[in-house]
């Protein structure tokens, strides 16, 4: 079975710009979540959506927004970039959203470099 | 906000020596988890330890988490260049109303050479 895919790998954008990355979960998994890891550091939770609901979200601007589709895959979407943007997203799902009880399947990342 | 730290920030080897990595969090947690990073890649799952457990072991993987001290262990045995990685601690928390995120850590980046 294919594991968490994300896309793009890699992408270069310039300050105000804005990005979409993608995410698809393991089959079976209704819960996506989003982490932003900074060089150096652990992730840091952004969101996580269960049955395309919102159900967490961390400190983060209101620049960044996500979304599940029906078929559980889920964008991530952050406006008007800036230089401290520039970090690993990092997608995970799992097959309940209560990480009282489970783990988290990651993907490998998507590298944003802003410019 | 990080709710764990790891110790110590690098560890350097030799292969087959044990590797010893070390976790404190600062609330009360429902499980402790262990992932591993290879280099700019996505995580992976290590083992997960519950509240009400002390120690578990996985291959050549033995984790220990003392919720008195708030703080857990993970030992790697016999320690291989193929275990070079970041090593991260995570917990689940509870808090009101959100289960569904964990809190790593800052890392352990571990070398081993060969």
């Amino acid at each position: 079975d294919a594991g968490v895919t994300q896309s793009p790998t890699h992408l270069i954008k310039t300050r105000g710009q804005q990005v979409t990355l993608r995410c698809s979960p393991i089959s079976g998994h209704k819960s996506v979540s989003w982490y932003q890891q900074v060089l150096g550091q652990g992730p840091q939770f952004i969101f996580q959506y269960y049955e395309k609901e919102e159900r967490g979200r961390g400190n983060f601007p209101d620049r960044f927004s996500a979304r599940q589709f029906p078929n559980y895959s889920s964008e991530l979407n952050v406006n008007a970039l800036l230089l401290g943007d520039s970090a690993l997203y990092l997608c995970a799902s799992s097959i309940n959203p209560f990480m009282v009880t489970g783990e988290l399947f990651f993907g490998e990342g998507s590298r944003l470099t802003v410019l | 906000s990080q709710q764990g730290e790891e110790d110590p920030q690098a560890l350097s080897i030799q292969e087959g020596e044990n590797a010893t990595m070390n976790c404190s969090y600062k609330t009360s947690i429902n499980n402790l988890q262990w992932y591993r990073q290879n280099s700019g890649r996505g995580l992976v799952h290590l083992i997960l330890i519950r509240s009400n457990e002390r120690e578990k072991h996985s291959g050549r993987l033995r984790v220990t988490l003392d919720t008195s001290k708030k703080s857990s262990s993970l030992l790697i045995t016999a320690s291989r260049a193929a275990d070079t990685a970041s090593y991260f601690c995570a917990t689940a928390v509870n808090y009101g109303g959100s289960q569904g995120n964990l809190i790593f850590g800052k890392g352990t980046k571990l070398s081993v050479k060969p």
